[in-house]
């Protein structure tokens, strides 16, 4: 079955910084999307990339799914203790209509 | 439009008991999957229903079992708790169709001792 790899666990940024979270998939993405998780809670929908090279963006974050569809990356800038939390990339575990997920980033920004 | 709503958000449980917890979709949602999340082993998938079906599940023994009811609201059932139970129970709607979100809630905090 698919695995997804994210790296690094975790961050500890300075507010302001920019920052980069990586995903990758032991197989071909046919969906990707990215939550995020503040401690103890759900997860909020950030974005949902399907197509190789697409990039979308919301706010000061943007997401990458790379050409060949294996990887994707979350970039924030400036960040902001706001951005604090745990990010999770998801993707359709082609086959059998479940979305797995990666085991998260740990995201610290430092003020 | 409300969101996914999950009950209770938090349970204490002794080992050998059985619980149930319980999830709202979001209106128009007609499926519901389920997760555990633990520190080490992350989201797991439980099980999906779509329409009052059991489309997926995961690799969890039958103590976790689950059920979705005509309006799509969904309950799932532990029995027999043990203390590896004890995580975060997330529940996600969806629309069910291939590229759609999973819009989660703010689960169920489980503790069994």
């Amino acid at each position: 079955s698919q695995e997804l790899e994210q790296s690094p666990q975790s961050l500890i940024v300075q507010e302001g910084k920019n920052l980069t979270i990586n995903c990758t998939s032991s197989k071909t993405l046919y969906g990707l999307y990215w939550y995020k998780q503040k401690y103890g809670e759900g997860l909020i929908f950030l974005m949902m990339l399907q197509k190789g090279g697409e990039e979308k963006s919301h706010e000061k974050i943007t997401a990458k799914l790379d050409e060949k569809k294996q990887q994707s990356s979350l970039h924030i800038t400036a960040s902001q203790p706001s951005h604090a939390g745990i990010y999770l990339c998801g993707a359709d575990n082609l086959g059998d209509d479940k979305i797995i997920f990666g085991k998260g980033t740990r995201l610290h920004i430092l003020p | 439009k409300a969101g996914v709503t999950q009950t209770p958000r938090y349970l204490i449980k002794t080992r050998g008991q059985q619980v149930t917890l319980s999830c709202s979709p979001i209106s128009g949602h007609r499926s519901v999957s389920w997760y555990q999340q633990t520190p080490g082993q992350g989201l797991q998938f439980l099980f999906e229903y779509f329409s009052e079906t059991q489309r997926n599940k995961g690799n969890f023994p039958g103590r976790f079992s689950g059920r979705q009811f005509s309006n799509s609201r969904s309950e799932m059932n532990v029995s027999t708790l043990e203390l590896g139970d004890s995580a975060l129970y997330l529940c996600a709607s969806s629309l069910g169709q291939p590229n759609s979100p999973l819009h989660f809630g703010n689960g169920t905090r489980l503790t069994v001792t």
